[in-house]
């Protein structure tokens, strides 16, 4: 069965803080992983990872895949308040269908 | 460009009765998605059609649930009879191949 696990579950961190949300993954024919960012409402798509060693970058998120390894991260620097969210990884798999896998979710709160 | 419209944004009705989620996809997205998020099991997908198709409803709970999608501009997803258990959000979403799925803000249920 295709998985996708995502730690910490959750996270409390000051403003100004780096943080690292981690997300690995077991799946039939992988084609790629995203990331979402989730407030209270609808996720909204971060980045999409298809290559190993190939970094997104997004202002003060970026992230990378291993597919070696069966895992991504999502970086973010100088955290702001603004940043609270879950975030949500996801993976395409089983071949040529468009089904996403979706982890739990990372909940990251920012203190001022 | 308006993105995925769903309706209605809430939903509190008794058990037993029906309930009927809609949505309107992204003009142009060729698939369409409708997932449940919960707590306890974060966000699962029910169904998804390509092209007005269903392609893979192995998702879909019970046979309480059905979703339709009669034409490119509009989906439904119906539970009938409702259940307590069946309280969540419901997001619908659109994509196409591997691109990145667009959510829409979803329908939060309660059932009473």
């Amino acid at each position: 069965e295709d998985k996708v696990v995502q730690s910490p579950l959750s996270l409390v961190v000051h403003e100004g803080d780096t943080v690292t949300l981690n997300c690995s993954y077991e799946v039939t024919n992988f084609r790629s992983l995203l990331w979402y960012k989730q407030e209270k409402k609808a996720p909204t798509f971060l980045f999409m990872l298809t290559s190993s060693g190939i970094e997104k970058k997004s202002g003060r998120l970026s992230s990378i895949l291993d597919k070696k390894e069966l895992f991504s991260i999502l970086n973010i620097t100088a955290t702001q308040t603004g940043d609270s969210a879950v975030y949500l990884c996801a993976v395409f798999a089983q071949g040529g269908s468009e089904k996403l896998v979706f982890g739990k979710g990372t909940k990251l709160t920012v203190n001022p | 460009d308006a993105g995925v419209i769903q309706s209605p944004r809430h939903e509190v009705t008794e058990m037993g009765q029906e309930v009927t989620l809609r949505c309107k996809p992204i003009s142009g997205h060729n698939s369409l998605f409708w997932y449940r998020q919960t707590m306890m099991r974060g966000l699962e997908l029910l169904i998804y059609f390509n092209n007005n198709v269903p392609i893979d409803d192995s998702g879909m709970p019970e046979d309480r649930f059905s979703a339709k999608m009669p034409n490119a501009s509009f989906s439904t997803l119906k539970i009938q009879p409702s259940e307590p258990r069946d309280s969540a959000v419901y997001f619908c979403a659109t994509g196409g191949g591997n691109q990145p799925q667009h959510f829409g803000d979803g329908t939060r249920l309660s059932i009473l």
